[in-house]
C-alpha cells in the first residue's frame, strides 16, 4: 500500500497567488481530512469529508481556503489569493469508516512558504 | 465537548532513562484513544491506540493504559533511545463524532546520548 500521497511536497510562491495541495488517500478509505500545522497553533484541523462530502469546515480559517473532494481517490486544498501567514506545513489524512473509531493515516505533508 | 490536553514540553532525557508523558481527555461518547509520533521533517505515525477501558496499547517499547476512572492516557517507556526523539501527540476520537480526532498540542520529545 502506497500509503497517503500529497503533492507537492514543498511549496514557495509570492504573496497573492494562488495555491493548490493535492491528496490522495488510501484506497478504499471514506474518510479524509486536511489539517495545518504551524509552531504557534500547532495541528489544527481544517475540513473533512465522509464518502467526498464536506462534513465539517469550521476549521478553513477563512473564504480564501477551499476544499474539494470529486470523487474517493483525490482532494484538492486551495488558497487564494494566498498570504504569508498562510506558511505552515498542511497534511492530509484518510481513515476507513467503522464499528469503532479508525486510525487516520497521515501523508507527508506538504510544506508551503509564501513570500 | 470533545478535548485533549497534554503534557507541557519540550522535555530532555538522558538516553536510557524513563520517560512519561501526561495525557488526559473529555469526551462526551466512547474514545478510541491514540497516541501518534512525529519524527523531524515528516507525517504523523501512529504509535498505539487502546479502543475501550483499562486497554493497554503498545509498540516500539511504549506503553499506555486507557484509564476511565482518571480520563488519561499517559505513554510511558521504561528506556529511551536517542531515535525516540520526535513529538509526540495524543489524541481521541469519540462515538459522537465520526472519524474526527481530537489532538493536543505536542510534546517534543529530545534524548542525549
Amino acid at each position: 500500500d502506497a500509503g497517503v500521497i500529497q503533492s507537492p511536497r514543498h511549496e514557495v510562491t509570492e504573496m497573492g497567488q494562488e495555491v493548490t495541495l493535492r491528496c490522495k488517500p488510501i484506497s478504499g478509505h471514506n474518510s479524509l481530512f486536511w489539517y495545518r500545522q504551524t509552531m504557534m497553533r500547532g495541528l489544527e484541523l481544517l475540513i473533512y469529508f465522509n464518502n467526498n462530502v464536506p462534513i465539517d469546515d469550521s476549521g478553513m480559517p477563512e473564504d480564501r481556503f477551499s476544499a474539494k473532494m470529486p470523487n474517493a481517490s483525490f482532494s484538492t486544498l486551495k488558497i487564494q489569493p494566498s498570504e504569508p501567514r498562510d506558511s505552515a506545513v498542511y497534511f492530509c489524512a484518510s481513515s476507513a469508516e467503522g464499528l469503532t473509531q479508525e486510525t487516520q493515516y497521515f501523508g507527508p505533508g506538504t510544506r508551503l512558504l509564501v513570500l | 465537548g470533545n478535548s485533549v490536553t497534554q503534557m507541557e514540553g519540550p522535555v530532555t532525557l538522558s538516553e536510557e532513562a524513563f520517560l512519561t508523558i501526561n495525557c488526559t481527555y473529555t469526551a462526551t461518547g466512547y474514545p478510541s484513544l491514540f497516541w501518534y509520533v512525529q519524527y523531524p521533517g515528516e507525517g504523523l505515525q501512529l504509535l498505539l491506540k487502546a479502543t475501550k477501558a483499562d486497554d493497554k496499547g503498545s509498540n516500539k517499547g511504549f506503553e499506555a493504559t486507557y484509564r476511565k476512572e482518571t480520563t488519561s492516557f499517559h505513554l510511558e517507556k521504561g528506556s529511551v533511545q536517542v531515535s525516540d526523539s520526535a513529538v509526540y501527540f495524543c489524541a481521541l476520537s469519540a462515538t459522537n463524532t465520526g472519524n474526527q480526532f481530537y489532538f493536543g498540542t505536542g510534546t517534543s520529545l529530545t534524548v542525549i546520548p
